[in-house]
């Protein structure tokens, strides 16, 4: 159970790049989500997806976007990117039971843009 | 909104327990309160949540006071591979987890 994973790991992109983040869940979870963490603060969402086939926006969502085809995987993408961007970014997933949402965590993804 | 307030670093003994406050003095009837740790540059890892009883599981204790205005997260015996940073997160919608600052714990030998 290789729980959640994201690739790359790491990454140097130049402004205007585009690339995409790979999340992959094998816990078959309906949720999953992609945050960001810049140094010294929290998570922030970026976008979310409730199921597969259908995504959302989060709290900081602009300059991003997000498809979930199959229910095991939700890509990232960015498709011009920003020095603003560089960040660790964080893939998570949860089931839904009862109302509660407990999130799992992949490792994340460093993007430095220069 | 519902926010949470907590310390910005706290230390504690290796052995000893550690007692991590939080404050979500706007915290409304049907939140939970979450509490998550963040280990050097890892992914976030669930700790333990609650609604209004006190919890414990295998890695901690939670304790919400009756106004439900706050709450200790407790390791009973702590060590060093606790030194995280611990997040107190009051959910406002099942999709929105807002991590605030955290509470940097250092663990001491």
């Amino acid at each position: 159970n290789a729980g959640v994973t994201q690739t790359p790991k790491f990454r140097v992109l130049k402004t205007g790049q585009s690339m995409t983040l790979l999340c992959a869940q094998d816990m078959n979870h309906e949720y999953m989500y992609w945050y960001r963490q810049d140094p010294g603060m929290g998570l922030r969402l970026i976008h979310y997806s409730v199921g597969e086939g259908t995504t959302a926006k989060g709290e900081v969502p602009d300059g991003y976007n997000v498809s979930r085809l199959k229910k095991q995987n939700f890509l990232l993408g960015l498709e011009s990117a920003a020095p603003s961007q560089t960040s660790v970014y964080f893939c998570a997933s949860s089931y839904r039971l009862a109302g509660v949402y407990e999130q799992y965590f992949g490792p994340g993804t460093r993007l430095t843009v220069t | 909104d519902a926010k949470t307030t907590q310390p910005p670093s706290m230390d504690c003994a290796e052995g000893r327990a550690a007692n991590l406050p939080c404050n979500h003095s706007t915290i409304s009837g049907n939140e939970y309160v979450y509490w998550y740790r963040q280990i050097h540059s890892q992914g976030p890892q669930y700790i333990i949540h609650g609604l209004k009883n006190n919890e414990t599981n295998e890695m901690a204790s939670l304790i919400i006071t009756e106004d439900r205005k706050s709450s200790t997260l407790i390791l009973p015996h702590a060590t060093l591979r606790d030194t995280a940073v611990y997040y107190c997160i009051v959910r406002v919608t099942k999709n929105d987890m807002r991590f605030g600052a955290g509470t940097r714990l250092t663990v001491k030998p």
